[in-house]
């Protein structure tokens, strides 16, 4: 199947700091990326979808001044937490979709001391 | 969105058959799918069905989807310990096949 990458896998970092996840699509093109989020023994929840060369669209109750999404090219998305708080602490888990399946990267364990 | 539900935990022994059950939220959802997810790992895509279909089966995976009832739900047959892991279902939503998930059932499979 199609492989999806993440990088990094962890990061640990000092609140007030911006963090930049990536994610790529290593074989195939993906014009649409999303990103999820994902807290302990809890489900995906959506945050947004990254259309390439677009803007991205955001779910209710997210903020799209702290979480920058950048799709700059059909096979890589970012997600850029600015000034990351504790709270934003959470396994951050990206989707290229193919057709009709999405595939998942490997997630990034975002901690914010 | 609305929740789809999932029972939370399923114990079976191995070489039994495991039959986890979800219930989505939107009739309309084109496509429902099964994922797997291991301890600190991303999720894997296991199978999905088409809404106007019924039954589909793939080795040792069978979906089953009554769309009247709302209800889909993943059989793996002869379980094994290494299909221990999170299986959450997940319903497209919007037309982008964005995914709404339910909160995933954690299977156990003791020898």
């Amino acid at each position: 199947g199609a492989v999806v990458s993440q990088h990094p896998s962890w990061v640990i970092c000092k609140s007030g700091t911006s963090v930049k996840i990536e994610c790529r699509s290593l074989d195939f093109q993906a014009t649409t990326m999303f990103w999820y989020r994902q807290f302990p023994k809890q489900s995906l929840m959506l945050m947004a979808t990254s259309n390439e060369g677009s803007k991205a669209t955001y779910e209710q109750g997210v903020e799209k001044d702290k979480f920058l999404i950048n799709h700059a090219s059909l096979t890589l998305s970012t997600l850029t937490v600015t000034s990351a708080h504790p709270e934003d602490s959470s396994f951050y888990i990206c989707s290229a979709r193919q057709s009709t399946e999405q595939f998942f990267g490997p997630g990034t364990r975002l901690t914010v001391l | 969105g609305e929740d789809v539900e999932q029972s939370l935990f399923l114990s079976v022994r191995e070489g039994d058959s495991s039959v986890i059950n979800c219930t989505y939220t939107d009739s309309s959802s084109t496509y429902l799918y099964w994922y797997k997810q291991e301890p600190g790992a991303g999720l894997q895509l296991l199978t999905y069905i088409f809404s106007n279909m019924d039954m589909k089966q793939d080795q040792r995976l069978t979906v089953l989807l009554n769309k009247k009832d709302k209800h889909l739900s993943l059989r793996i047959a002869d379980t094994q310990t290494g299909d221990s892991a999170i299986y959450f279902c997940a319903e497209s939503i919007n037309s982008g096949y964005a995914l709404n998930f339910g909160k995933g059932t954690s299977l156990l499979v003791t020898p």
